[in-house]
């Protein structure tokens, strides 16, 4: 079945460090890829997404690209912030053939950012 | 604005008790979800529905039991049956099925045991 391997947390970071919080997907179809955040006591929101393989999704200085020879989708950002405290969560959806859509996620990294 | 409205925040269930979870959305959306969250787990689908009237078992639909009776509404009621209930539970919902439409989630209900 499908799967996501992401980076065990937690992360601390010193602020304007740079970040990278490894991703890795198993999938027998042609999954889309998505990121998302999970600030303290909320629900998760969307931070990027790539649809198809080169694919590069962006957002508030966020990167990942879509790497299918490696099946990975790797969160990136430059220089960290302390609002980006938060936990991250790599996730893929796989349609096969239009019949579903689920989303299967890992297991999230808790990044600590200080200042 | 448009969302996902969960309620309540926090719900505590007695012993042998059945609670109900409520997720309300007005993004039109088809499709929606229950997750339940654990330290350390990421998330799990316990329920689906593509469209009104009809639903499906996610990976960890024992124990509890859904309604989509309105397409802005999906209900989700812990049983008795669910010995392990405290967690915190997520709502989302998608515009549909055909296309790679990212998913929307409430802010979730923490549920727990007295």
């Amino acid at each position: 079945g499908d799967s996501v391997t992401q980076m065990e947390g937690p992360v601390t970071l010193s602020e304007e460090a740079f970040l990278t919080i490894n991703c890795t997907y198993t999938a027998t179809g042609y999954p889309s890829l998505f990121w998302y955040v999970q600030y303290p006591g909320e629900g998760l929101q969307l931070l990027l997404k790539a649809t198809k393989a080169d694919d590069k999704g962006s957002n508030k200085g966020f990167e990942a690209t879509y790497r299918k020879e490696t099946t990975s989708f790797h969160l990136e950002k430059g220089s960290v912030q302390v609002s980006d405290s938060a936990v991250y969560f790599c996730a893929l959806s796989d349609l096969r053939g239009g019949s579903n859509y689920k989303l299967t996620f890992g297991k999230g990294t808790l990044l600590t950012v200080n200042p | 604005d448009g969302g996902i409205t969960q309620s309540p925040k926090y719900l505590f269930r007695k012993e042998g008790q059945n609670v109900t979870l409520s997720c309300e959305q007005n993004l039109n959306h088809d499709a929606m979800y229950w997750y339940r969250q654990d330290p350390g787990q990421g998330l799990r689908l316990i329920y689906y529905s593509q469209i009104v009237n009809d639903f499906q078992k996610g990976d960890i639909a024992e124990g509890y039991s859904v309604s989509r009776e309105k397409k802005e509404s999906f209900p989700l009621t812990v049983t008795s049956a669910q010995k392990n209930p405290t967690a915190f539970y997520l709502c989302a919902s998608s515009r549909g099925q055909i296309t790679n439409q990212p998913q929307h989630f409430g802010d979730g209900t923490r549920l727990s045991i007295l």
